[in-house]
Protein backbone atom coordinates (compact mmCIF):
# COMPACT_ATOMS: atom_id res chain seq x y z
CA UNK A 1 0.00 0.00 0.00
CA UNK A 2 1.29 3.35 -0.37
CA UNK A 3 2.93 5.54 2.16
CA UNK A 4 4.48 8.52 2.85
CA UNK A 5 8.20 8.93 3.75
CA UNK A 6 9.49 11.49 5.71
CA UNK A 7 13.65 11.60 5.57
CA UNK A 8 15.70 11.63 7.70
CA UNK A 9 14.58 9.20 9.75
CA UNK A 10 16.67 10.99 12.88
CA UNK A 11 17.83 13.76 13.64
CA UNK A 12 19.83 15.30 16.26
CA UNK A 13 20.54 19.58 16.69
CA UNK A 14 21.87 21.63 18.45
CA UNK A 15 19.55 24.42 19.90
CA UNK A 16 19.11 27.63 18.06
CA UNK A 17 19.97 25.72 15.03
CA UNK A 18 17.41 25.50 12.08
CA UNK A 19 15.86 21.67 11.39
CA UNK A 20 14.26 20.44 7.99
CA UNK A 21 12.17 17.48 7.30
CA UNK A 22 10.94 15.97 4.10
CA UNK A 23 7.94 14.21 3.08
CA UNK A 24 7.52 12.50 -0.26
CA UNK A 25 4.63 11.11 -1.56
CA UNK A 26 3.02 8.64 -4.49
CA UNK A 27 0.10 10.20 -5.89
CA UNK A 28 -2.68 13.42 -6.39
CA UNK A 29 -3.03 14.59 -3.04
CA UNK A 30 -5.68 17.54 -2.08
CA UNK A 31 -3.87 18.60 0.94
CA UNK A 32 -0.48 17.49 3.11
CA UNK A 33 -0.25 18.06 7.20
CA UNK A 34 2.51 17.96 9.29
CA UNK A 35 1.92 16.61 13.17
CA UNK A 36 3.91 16.41 15.83
CA UNK A 37 4.11 13.87 18.49
CA UNK A 38 6.22 13.65 22.17
CA UNK A 39 6.90 10.58 23.82
CA UNK A 40 4.25 8.73 24.71
CA UNK A 41 1.69 11.10 23.77
CA UNK A 42 -0.83 11.87 20.94
CA UNK A 43 0.01 13.84 17.97
CA UNK A 44 -0.64 17.28 17.64
CA UNK A 45 -1.43 19.39 14.79
CA UNK A 46 0.59 21.39 12.93
CA UNK A 47 0.06 22.72 9.27
CA UNK A 48 -2.35 21.96 6.95
CA UNK A 49 -1.20 22.79 3.23
CA UNK A 50 -3.93 22.18 0.63
CA UNK A 51 -2.66 21.09 -2.89
CA UNK A 52 -3.01 24.71 -4.28
CA UNK A 53 -0.47 26.02 -2.06
CA UNK A 54 3.46 26.25 -1.99
CA UNK A 55 4.68 28.01 1.30
CA UNK A 56 2.48 28.37 4.63
CA UNK A 57 3.82 29.75 8.07
CA UNK A 58 2.79 29.42 11.94
CA UNK A 59 5.14 31.17 14.24
CA UNK A 60 8.61 29.26 13.98
CA UNK A 61 7.49 26.84 11.49
CA UNK A 62 7.75 27.03 7.80
CA UNK A 63 5.66 24.53 5.28
CA UNK A 64 6.24 23.98 1.59
CA UNK A 65 4.74 22.06 -1.20
CA UNK A 66 6.13 20.95 -4.06
CA UNK A 67 3.10 18.72 -6.15
CA UNK A 68 5.48 18.41 -9.25
CA UNK A 69 8.32 16.75 -7.29
CA UNK A 70 5.16 15.10 -4.66
CA UNK A 71 7.17 16.63 -1.59
CA UNK A 72 7.22 18.57 1.46
CA UNK A 73 9.24 20.29 4.09
CA UNK A 74 8.85 21.07 7.49
CA UNK A 75 11.22 23.53 8.60
CA UNK A 76 11.71 24.47 12.55
CA UNK A 77 13.49 27.71 13.03
CA UNK A 78 15.63 28.83 16.15
CA UNK A 79 15.00 25.26 17.69
CA UNK A 80 14.47 24.87 21.30
CA UNK A 81 14.44 21.30 23.44
CA UNK A 82 10.71 21.55 23.92
CA UNK A 83 11.09 20.72 19.70
CA UNK A 84 12.08 17.64 20.73
CA UNK A 85 9.53 14.76 18.98
CA UNK A 86 8.59 13.17 16.16
CA UNK A 87 7.23 14.55 13.06
CA UNK A 88 4.85 13.18 10.96
CA UNK A 89 3.03 14.04 7.77
CA UNK A 90 0.22 12.77 6.70
CA UNK A 91 -1.63 13.13 3.09
CA UNK A 92 -5.02 12.92 1.92
CA UNK A 93 -5.38 11.33 -1.89
CA UNK A 94 -7.51 12.76 -4.23
CA UNK A 95 -7.77 9.14 -6.01
CA UNK A 96 -10.37 6.57 -5.29
CA UNK A 97 -13.21 5.67 -3.34
CA UNK A 98 -10.84 4.44 -0.60
CA UNK A 99 -10.28 8.13 1.11
CA UNK A 100 -8.01 7.68 3.77
CA UNK A 101 -5.19 9.61 5.47
CA UNK A 102 -1.63 8.16 4.10
CA UNK A 103 0.67 8.32 7.28
CA UNK A 104 5.18 8.61 7.05
CA UNK A 105 6.66 6.69 9.43
CA UNK A 106 8.34 10.27 10.85
CA UNK A 107 11.11 11.70 11.41
CA UNK A 108 12.74 11.73 15.26
CA UNK A 109 14.08 15.02 15.96
CA UNK A 110 15.87 15.50 18.93
CA UNK A 111 17.66 18.87 20.14
CA UNK A 112 20.47 19.28 22.37
CA UNK A 113 20.50 22.23 24.61
CA UNK B 1 -13.47 22.56 25.35
CA UNK B 2 -12.30 19.16 26.68
CA UNK B 3 -9.87 17.00 24.53
CA UNK B 4 -10.13 14.22 23.23
CA UNK B 5 -10.19 11.10 26.11
CA UNK B 6 -9.02 7.36 25.84
CA UNK B 7 -9.56 5.41 28.62
CA UNK B 8 -7.99 3.06 29.66
CA UNK B 9 -4.14 4.40 29.53
CA UNK B 10 -2.57 1.48 29.92
CA UNK B 11 -3.50 -2.02 29.76
CA UNK B 12 -2.10 -5.29 30.29
CA UNK B 13 -3.52 -8.10 29.14
CA UNK B 14 -2.67 -12.13 28.12
CA UNK B 15 -2.40 -13.76 24.43
CA UNK B 16 -6.40 -15.27 24.03
CA UNK B 17 -7.94 -12.48 25.84
CA UNK B 18 -10.03 -9.62 24.82
CA UNK B 19 -10.24 -5.82 24.85
CA UNK B 20 -12.26 -2.88 25.03
CA UNK B 21 -10.68 0.63 24.35
CA UNK B 22 -13.20 3.92 24.86
CA UNK B 23 -12.50 7.17 22.94
CA UNK B 24 -14.67 10.44 24.11
CA UNK B 25 -14.09 12.93 20.79
CA UNK B 26 -14.15 16.61 21.01
CA UNK B 27 -17.96 18.33 22.18
CA UNK B 28 -19.65 18.52 18.51
CA UNK B 29 -16.79 16.36 16.29
CA UNK B 30 -18.99 13.75 14.75
CA UNK B 31 -15.74 11.55 12.66
CA UNK B 32 -13.41 8.91 15.19
CA UNK B 33 -10.80 7.70 13.81
CA UNK B 34 -8.33 4.50 15.41
CA UNK B 35 -5.29 3.89 14.88
CA UNK B 36 -2.40 0.89 15.66
CA UNK B 37 0.63 2.74 16.08
CA UNK B 38 3.84 0.43 16.35
CA UNK B 39 7.92 1.46 16.42
CA UNK B 40 8.55 -0.76 12.94
CA UNK B 41 5.46 0.35 11.17
CA UNK B 42 4.42 3.84 12.38
CA UNK B 43 0.53 4.77 11.90
CA UNK B 44 -1.41 2.13 10.59
CA UNK B 45 -5.31 3.02 10.27
CA UNK B 46 -7.66 1.01 12.08
CA UNK B 47 -11.28 2.61 10.73
CA UNK B 48 -13.27 5.90 10.72
CA UNK B 49 -17.17 6.13 12.20
CA UNK B 50 -18.67 8.83 11.27
CA UNK B 51 -22.57 9.45 12.79
CA UNK B 52 -22.41 5.95 14.25
CA UNK B 53 -21.67 4.50 10.55
CA UNK B 54 -18.40 2.97 9.72
CA UNK B 55 -17.26 5.20 7.14
CA UNK B 56 -13.68 3.43 6.58
CA UNK B 57 -11.82 0.71 7.22
CA UNK B 58 -7.97 -0.56 7.38
CA UNK B 59 -6.23 -3.67 6.46
CA UNK B 60 -6.98 -5.32 9.76
CA UNK B 61 -8.24 -8.84 10.29
CA UNK B 62 -11.37 -9.43 11.65
CA UNK B 63 -10.77 -9.52 15.36
CA UNK B 64 -10.19 -5.39 15.66
CA UNK B 65 -13.85 -4.29 15.46
CA UNK B 66 -15.42 -0.87 16.51
CA UNK B 67 -18.80 1.18 17.05
CA UNK B 68 -19.82 4.89 17.72
CA UNK B 69 -22.28 5.52 19.63
CA UNK B 70 -25.32 8.21 18.94
CA UNK B 71 -23.47 10.82 21.37
CA UNK B 72 -20.31 10.12 18.87
CA UNK B 73 -18.07 8.16 21.67
CA UNK B 74 -16.50 5.31 20.09
CA UNK B 75 -14.97 2.19 21.35
CA UNK B 76 -12.39 -1.05 19.72
CA UNK B 77 -12.74 -4.65 20.39
CA UNK B 78 -9.72 -6.64 20.00
CA UNK B 79 -10.61 -10.55 20.22
CA UNK B 80 -8.50 -13.19 20.59
CA UNK B 81 -5.36 -11.22 21.61
CA UNK B 82 -2.28 -12.17 20.00
CA UNK B 83 1.70 -10.92 21.16
CA UNK B 84 1.68 -8.52 18.22
CA UNK B 85 -1.35 -6.94 19.50
CA UNK B 86 0.88 -4.39 21.77
CA UNK B 87 0.84 -1.06 20.60
CA UNK B 88 -0.22 2.59 21.07
CA UNK B 89 -3.83 2.73 20.01
CA UNK B 90 -4.77 6.14 19.06
CA UNK B 91 -8.46 7.77 18.80
CA UNK B 92 -8.45 11.28 16.65
CA UNK B 93 -11.70 13.32 16.15
CA UNK B 94 -12.91 15.80 13.60
CA UNK B 95 -15.83 17.94 12.33
CA UNK B 96 -15.97 16.07 8.89
CA UNK B 97 -13.66 14.21 6.86
CA UNK B 98 -10.38 13.32 8.11
CA UNK B 99 -8.01 14.55 5.53
CA UNK B 100 -9.97 17.92 4.84
CA UNK B 101 -9.20 18.88 7.84
CA UNK B 102 -6.71 18.86 11.03
CA UNK B 103 -7.37 15.73 13.47
CA UNK B 104 -7.14 16.18 16.94
CA UNK B 105 -5.70 13.09 18.90
CA UNK B 106 -5.88 11.61 22.16
CA UNK B 107 -3.03 10.55 24.25
CA UNK B 108 -3.85 6.76 22.87
CA UNK B 109 -4.13 3.92 25.17
CA UNK B 110 -0.78 1.25 25.55
CA UNK B 111 -1.76 -2.11 25.51
CA UNK B 112 0.84 -4.77 26.22
CA UNK B 113 0.15 -8.49 25.84
CA UNK B 114 1.96 -10.86 28.07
Amino acid sequence: SQQGEEDPQALSIQEGENATMNCSYKTSINNLQWYRQNSGRGLVHLILIRSNEREKHSGRLRVTLDTSKKSSSLLITASRAADTASYFCATDPRAGNNRKLIWGLGTSLAVNP
Amino acid sequence: KAGVTQTPRYLIKTRGQQVTLSCSPISGHRSVSWYQQTPGQGLQFLFEYFSETQRNKGNFPGRFSGRQFSNSRSEMNVSTLELGDSALYLCASSLKRPGSQPQHFGDGTRLSIL
